[in-house]
């Protein structure tokens, strides 16, 4: 069993559309988070969560909108997607504060 | 504010040859993570350190934390062409424990 599964993989859409990339972890873990790694392999972190609850919402768009329905779930939305928006987009998850994050396989999103 | 600093960016080295990458943070971590991207994969965990002056080696790796836990290197003795891939720093910084920031990542290549 995966870990920690992400879909989709690949994401190809027009500017302007709206999209969702889903987030599910099996650990039992509290914490889960979405990172944006560009072209340049950045990864930087966007949101975290905390059993269901908003922790951390860095400097993101507000067309960007995370769902948490339960916490083995994370989900990214992301309205009028914008070209700049093509990036693998990576959830993780782990159990507490100071231990290791699992990393979902990554969906990449190109907006053409 | 807060941020992780990682050096070199790139490093190319023929097998055989050492390979070192630096973490530095403007501030003390409670602990630090590393964490290997292989190309076209998703960042797996390697290694936490804690203590200051921790020294913690897995076969030809030596990860090192800094007795002032601001800075940790990850040493790799004899590179292999597997050891193809981006290593990250990561640590916990401002906003919470919850918060994993992630250096920019040293990416290496292995010449045969």
């Amino acid at each position: 069993d995966t870990a920690v599964s992400q879909t989709p993989k690949y994401l190809v859409t027009q500017m302007g559309n709206d999209k969702s990339i889903k987030c599910e972890q099996n650990l039992g873990h509290d914490t889960m988070y979405w990172y944006k790694q560009d072209s340049k392999k950045f990864l930087k972190i966007m949101f975290s969560y905390n059993n269901k609850e908003l922790i951390i919402n860095e400097t993101v768009p507000n067309r960007f909108s995370p769902k948490s329905p339960d916490k083995a779930h994370l989900n990214l939305h992301i309205n009028s997607l914008e070209l700049g928006d093509s990036a693998v987009y990576f959830c993780a998850s782990r159990r507490t504060e100071n231990t290791e994050a699992f990393f979902g396989q990554g969906t990449r999103l190109t907006v053409v | 504010g807060q941020q992780v600093m990682q050096i070199p960016q790139y490093q190319h080295v023929q097998e055989g040859e050492d390979f070192t990458t630096y973490c530095n943070s403007s501030t003390t971590l409670s602990n630090i993570q590393w964490y290997k991207q292989r190309p076209g994969g998703h960042p797996v965990f390697l290694i936490q350190l804690v203590k200051s002056g921790e020294v913690k080696k897995q076969k030809r790796l030596t990860f090192q934390f800094g007795e002032a836990k601001k800075n940790s290197s990850l040493h790799i003795t004899a590179t292999q062409t597997t050891d193809v891939g981006t290593y990250f720093c990561a640590g916990p910084l401002q906003g919470g424990s919850e918060k994993l920031v992630f250096g920019k990542g040293t990416k290496l290549t292995v010449n045969p």
